[in-house]
């Protein structure tokens, strides 16, 4: 069983348009993580997400809303595309919040192309 | 905020021999250290991880050295295989502050068979 799964693997769409990526894992974690990471590979923390409540918000556009309904879950919403929204999305969790007690277990990505 | 750069950016070597990655911090704060390995297509991997009360850690053919006067750390790998190729990314971030991770740029390793 995939322990961090996100979908889809692959979105292309058009500018201007509304897409979501969802994201779910069955590790029993409390913390979830939306990282982006550029052309050049370059990893930047979005959001994170400790038992359902916004813990880290990096100055993302708020055309980028993080939904959790529950801990398992933690989906990603973005509004408006543009084609700088280019990149591989990936979602992480850990157990509990603090990164030096606990090993952040990535999902396999999600690589968004905006045409 | 903190800001980590990461050296090279490319980095080929003979197989079964050694490969050094080199990190440097600007937050003296800072306090833990771990290393993600990312292979084509999935997501990273941590691989290994030092505090700042280490100087050193191992496990394996993998090793991670620190050194908090001139805040930089690094990652070594022996016996490199080929295996080893991907991109390797080192990061920083400070318990009990926001334990936010921050992250280098990036090596791309390759193991010539």
């Amino acid at each position: 069983d995939t322990a961090v799964s996100q979908t889809p693997k692959y979105l292309v769409t058009q500018m201007g348009n509304d897409k979501s990526i969802k994201c779910e894992q069955n590790l029993g974690h409390d913390t979830m993580y939306w990282y982006k990471q550029d052309s050049k590979k370059f990893l930047k923390i979005m959001f994170s997400y400790n038992n359902k409540e916004l813990i880290i918000n990096e100055t993302v556009p708020n055309r980028f809303s993080p939904k959790s309904p529950d801990k398992a879950h933690l989906n990603l919403h973005i509004n408006s595309l543009e084609l700088g929204d280019s990149a591989v999305y990936f979602c992480a969790s850990s157990q509990v919040w603090g990164v030096a007690k606990n090993i952040q277990y990535f999902g396999a990505g999600t690589r968004l192309s905006v045409l | 905020g903190e800001n980590v750069e990461q050296h090279p950016s490319t980095l080929s070597v003979q197989e079964g021999d050694s490969a050094v990655i080199k990190c440097t911090y600007s937050d003296s704060a800072s306090n833990y250290f771990p290393w993600y390995k990312q292979e084509l297509g999935k997501g990273p991997q941590l691989i290994i991880d030092i505090r700042s009360n280490v100087g050193e850690k191992k496990d394996q053919r993998i090793a991670v050295t620190l050194n908090k006067t001139a805040k930089h750390f690094s990652l070594h790998i022996t016996e490199t295989q080929p295996e080893d190729s991907a991109v390797y990314f080192c990061a920083a971030s400070v318990v009990g502050g926001n334990e936010k991770l921050t992250f280098g740029t990036g090596t791309r390793l390759t193991i010539i068979p």
